[in-house]
């Protein structure tokens, strides 16, 4: 059955970087988009990037562009989500959701919560 | 980037309802529309993609309709496991948007 499993909860302080993992497992990795989106506390679900495990290639969301860097290791069938320049609106749950073709969402990882504070 | 809108932002409804959820897009966007369920602290879950196709496993009392600007998601008859909230999100274009959630809570 396909799983994705995170990393555990970070608190970071304002200004460093945070990398959450996210590990596949029940099915060929390279062979989906792996998406990366976030919900600060309270509020909607919004949307990251992707990348390609296959090519390494990444789409990264404007508002992100710059600060985000989606990478990938196929030898361990897992994608990592690296986010600099951390804020305090920074804080929220990140989940790593698989795509099949055409962006369509069918996996979700369980999520990780990173806290930015001081 | 396209607005997607819902409505309403919640709802309260009794076991066996039947509940439809609306979800306007600021553009058209044919049927790239999908549908997911968010219970509290947990994951969201896949329901619908192409506005009206089930995801593997979702039961048939979910069904979604619509292509274009407007859509929507219809529970035939509410059950105790289906008070959450629920999103629309678009994938017509990037970057990828999402409405602002339906709680759907018991009466």
């Amino acid at each position: 059955q396909v799983q994705l499993v995170q990393s555990g909860a970070e608190v970071k302080k304002p200004g460093a970087s945070v990398k959450v993992s996210c590990k596949a497992s029940g099915y060929t990795f390279t062979g989906y988009y792996m998406h990366w989106v976030r919900q600060a506390p309270g509020q909607g679900l919004e949307w990251m990037g992707w990348i390609d495990p296959n090519s390494g290639g990444t789409n990264y969301a404007q508002k992100f562009q710059g600060r985000v860097t989606m990478t990938r290791d196929t030898s361990i069938s897992t994608a990592y989500m690296d986010l600099r320049g951390l804020r305090s609106d920074d804080t929220a749950m990140y989940y790593c959701a698989r795509a099949r073709t055409g962006d369509i969402f069918d996996y979700w990882g369980q999520g990780t919560l990173v806290t930015v504070s001081s | 980037d396209i607005q997607m809108t819902q409505s309403p932002s919640s709802l309260s409804a009794s076991v066996g309802d039947r509940v439809t959820i609306t979800c306007r897009a600021s553009q058209g966007i044919s049927t790239y529309l999908a549908w997911f369920q968010q219970k509290p602290g947990k994951a969201p879950k896949s329901l619908i993609y192409s506005a009206s196709s089930l995801q593997s496993g979702v039961p048939s009392k979910f069904s979604g309709s619509g292509s274009g600007t407007d859509f929507t998601l219809t529970i035939s008859s509410l059950q105790p496991e289906d008070f959450a909230t629920y999103y629309c999100q678009q994938y017509n274009s990037y970057p990828l948007t999402f409405g602002g959630g339906t709680k759907v809570e018991i009466k």
